[in-house]
């Protein structure tokens, strides 16, 4: 079964560009989440996706957006970039239901703005 | 503000000997604990996860252990080995999220375990 796959790996952009990174879950997992990792705040929760709307946001700016597809693949945005979007950026998947709290996170895109 | 705290940012323990991540939480709200590791250029695992209704889980060498009345959380490798070498991430899942999957995670804790 494959894992979690995000792409790109890498990515360099200039400030106020705007950047598309891509998550494909596990198959059969419906909600798709993304999170922020700096060394200085950790991992930040950014925004959960489940069929196609998104359940709960972070405290992001509107800058950052997502959406997730009816084949549970997921995008995020982050429009007119700064120099501290620079980080790592992790998707992770997990299946429907309460009771499983595990997500599989796929290895990160990892953005620099420069 | 951390509602999450690894207050330890590195671990170094020697082979065979007992590692001892510790965890501190601020908001009595959160259900579920998990314990993450994360190797470099990879994302995180889940390892093990507790249940606010219970105090102890144990996967293996692997055992959380839950003290609710001080917010604290730990997790004890035991025996520590030289894969284990990795960061460690504290994760904490509010009450009333459902299906959410919001997890609000500490710092981490880079932990060595040397030959």
């Amino acid at each position: 079964k494959a894992g979690v796959t995000q792409t790109p790996r890498y990515l360099i952009k200039t400030r106020g560009q705007q950047v598309t990174l891509s998550c494909s879950p596990i198959s059969g997992h419906r909600s798709v989440s993304w999170y922020q990792q700096t060394p200085g705040q950790g991992l930040q929760f950014l925004f959960e996706y489940f069929s196609e709307t998104q359940r709960n946001k972070g405290n992001f700016p509107g800058r950052f957006s997502g959406r997730q597809f009816s084949n549970s693949r997921s995008e995020m945005n982050v429009s007119t970039l700064e120099l501290g979007d620079s980080a790592l950026y992790l998707c992770a998947s997990s299946p429907a239901g309460t009771a499983n709290t595990e997500a599989f996170f796929g290895q990160g895109t990892r953005l620099t703005v420069v | 503000d951390q509602q999450v705290k690894q207050n330890s940012p590195s671990l170094s323990v020697q082979e065979g000997r007992i590692s001892i991540l510790n965890c501190d939480y601020t908001n009595s709200m959160f259900d579920y604990f998990l314990w993450y590791k994360k190797y470099p250029a990879e994302g995180p695992t889940f390892l093990i996860s507790i249940s606010s209704i219970k105090d102890k889980n144990e996967d293996g060498r692997f055992t959380v252990f839950l003290n609710k009345s001080a917010k604290h959380l730990s997790l004890h490798i035991v025996p520590s080995q030289p894969g284990d070498s990795a960061v460690y991430f504290c994760a904490a899942r509010p009450f009333n999220a459902g299906n959410n999957r919001k997890l609000i995670w500490g710092l981490g804790t880079s932990l060595a375990v040397n030959p």
